[in-house]
């Protein structure tokens, strides 16, 4: 069964600082991997969406990686922001099964001012 | 606009008692889902629906029951049997289930015990 890990849990930084937050999944079979952003008490809202096929996508500040075969992603974020500051979650699509996403529990980001 | 509204956005439940979330969408989507998030855990899918009249059972169905009578419409019963109801529940859709397509997410009901 897929399992999806997101560490750390939590990360703070200091205004303007470039970070990296890091997702690993335990089976390489996935149609894809998304990046989420979620602010407290809110849903969910897409990021980046990356094919098994391809190796990176950007989005302004954003740039998501995936390593399939290590079964990795990571997603950076330039000059972070205090408007950065919510949980990201990733999620894998997997091959096999209810064709449903298995997501990773979050990193909670704050940016400090 | 376009998107997936959820309601109500509290919701507090009593001992014995049924209750409804309710969730619609205007992207014309045939694919909906629901998932719980506890703290500290991913989301969980506990039903989807690939298409009018059709739903699957997801990893925690048990306690949960879901209708899928219109397209733009995925009501979630949280039935009595659900012992531990208390969570952040949130609806998505998607173009078609599966494959590479997105999934899109309403802002959620959180679900209280009384």
């Amino acid at each position: 069964k897929q399992e999806v890990t997101q560490i750390p849990a939590a990360l703070s930084v200091p205004e303007g600082e470039n970070l990296v937050l890091n997702c690993s999944f335990t089976d390489s079979a996935i149609y894809n991997l998304q990046w989420f952003r979620q602010d407290p008490g809110k849903g969910l809202t897409s990021l980046l969406l990356i094919q098994s096929s391809q190796r990176e996508q950007t989005s302004g500040r954003l740039n998501a990686s995936l390593d399939k075969s290590s079964g990795r992603s990571t997603l950076y974020i330039a000059a972070s922001q205090p408007g950065d500051s919510a949980t990201y979650l990733c999620a894998v699509r997997p091959v096999i099964g209810n064709n449903d996403m298995r997501f990773g529990a979050g990193t909670r980001l704050t940016v400090k001012p | 606009d376009g998107g997936i509204t959820q309601s109500p956005k509290y919701l507090f439940r009593k001992e014995g008692q049924n209750v409804t979330l309710s969730c619609e969408q205007n992207l014309n989507h045939d694919a909906m889902y629901w998932y719980r998030q506890d703290p500290g855990q991913g989301l969980r899918l506990i039903y989807y629906s690939q298409i009018v009249n059709d739903f699957q059972k997801g990893d925690i169905a048990e306690g949960y029951s879901v209708s899928r009578e219109k397209k733009e419409s995925f009501p979630l019963t949280v039935t009595s049997a659900q012992k531990n109801p208390t969570a952040f529940y949130l609806c998505a859709s998607s173009i078609v289930s599966g494959g590479d397509q997105p999934q899109h997410f309403g802002d959620g009901t959180r679900l209280s015990i009384l």
